[in-house]
C-alpha cells in the first residue's frame, strides 16, 4: 500500500490561508469519508486537528478546515499564524488488508 | 483523559527482537469499543501504520510486516505489546500507540504516546 501523496512544503505569510493537498485512489480516499489531519511539531506526538473529513476535535480552531473531492483531501489553515508552523498528515481507511495509510507530509512555513 | 506510554529499549541488535509495551490509563484496551494502533516514524520520515488492534482478538498488521509482527494486549496490566522480529536500520524509529476511533471505517487516532526512540544497531 502506498502513502497518500502531499505536498513536500507549503508556505504563507501570518494571516495567510495556505491548503495542503492529500491524493490517493478509490481504495481509500475516494472509498471512505473518513480522512483524518494531524498536526506535528519537531520532538512532539501527532495531534488530531481534523476528523470524518471536516470535523474538528474540541480545542481545535476553526482556522484549520478540511474537505473532500473524489480521491483528494485538503486541509485548509486560515489566517496562518506562527504557531501553525508544522508537519502536517493526513490519514484514511484503506480496507481491511492495508487498513490505515498515512499521507507522506507536509512541511507548513510561516514566513 | 486517556494517557498511553511507550516504553522499551532504546538500542537493539540487529537480527533481534524488538519488544515494546505500551501502558494505558483512563481507558481499557481489551475491553474499550475503541481500536488501539501502533505507529511509527523513521527519523526525518513521515508516519507509517504498523498494527491494530481491536477488543484482544483482532489484530490487523501492515502486509509488509505481517512476517516479523505480533500485536497484542495484556489486559490485567491494561498495556498495549509490540514484538517485532529479525530488526534491520530500517527499523530503527519511533514507536507510537494511539487510540484510534471505534469506527473500523474511522481512521483517526485522538490519543497518542510521546513516542519511543528504537535504534537498531550493532
Amino acid at each position: 500500500q502506498s502513502a497518500l501523496t502531499q505536498p513536500r512544503s507549503v508556505s504563507g505569510s501570518p494571516g495567510q490561508s495556505v491548503t495542503i493537498s492529500c491524493t490517493g485512489t478509490s481504495s481509500d480516499v475516494g472509498a471512505y469519508n473518513y480522512v483524518s489531519w494531524y498536526q506535528q511539531h519537531p520532538g512532539k506526538a501527532p495531534k488530531l486537528i481534523i476528523y470524518d473529513v471536516d470535523k474538528r476535535p474540541s480545542g481545535v480552531p476553526n482556522r484549520f478546515s478540511g474537505s473532500e473531492s473524489g480521491n483528494t483531501a485538503s486541509l485548509t489553515i486560515s489566517a496562518l499564524q506562527a504557531e501553525d508552523e508544522a508537519d502536517y498528515y493526513c490519514c484514511s481507511y484503506a480496507g481491511d488488508v492495508n487498513f490505515d495509510v498515512f499521507g507522506t507530509g507536509t512541511k507548513v512555513t510561516v514566513l | 483523559q486517556v494517557l498511553l506510554q511507550e516504553s522499551g529499549p532504546g538500542l537493539v541488535k540487529p537480527s533481534e527482537t524488538l519488544s515494546l509495551t505500551c501502558a494505558v490509563s483512563g481507558d481499557s484496551v481489551g475491553s474499550s469499543p475503541y481500536y488501539w494502533a501502533w505507529i511509527r516514524q523513521s527519523p526525518g520520515k513521515g508516519l507509517e501504520w504498523i498494527g491494530t488492534l481491536y477488543y484482544s482478538a483482532t489484530i490487523y498488521y501492515s502486509p509488509s510486516l505481517k512476517s516479523r509482527l505480533i500485536i497484542s494486549v495484556d489486559m490485567s496490566t491494561n498495556e498495549l505489546s509490540l514484538r517485532l522480529s529479525s530488526v534491520t536500520a530500517t527499523d530503527s524509529a519511533i514507536y507510537y500507540c494511539a487510540r484510534r476511533a471505534s469506527r473500523l471505517r474511522e481512521a483517526s487516532f485522538d490519543y497518542w504516546g510521546r513516542g519511543v526512540l528504537v535504534t537498531v544497531s550493532s
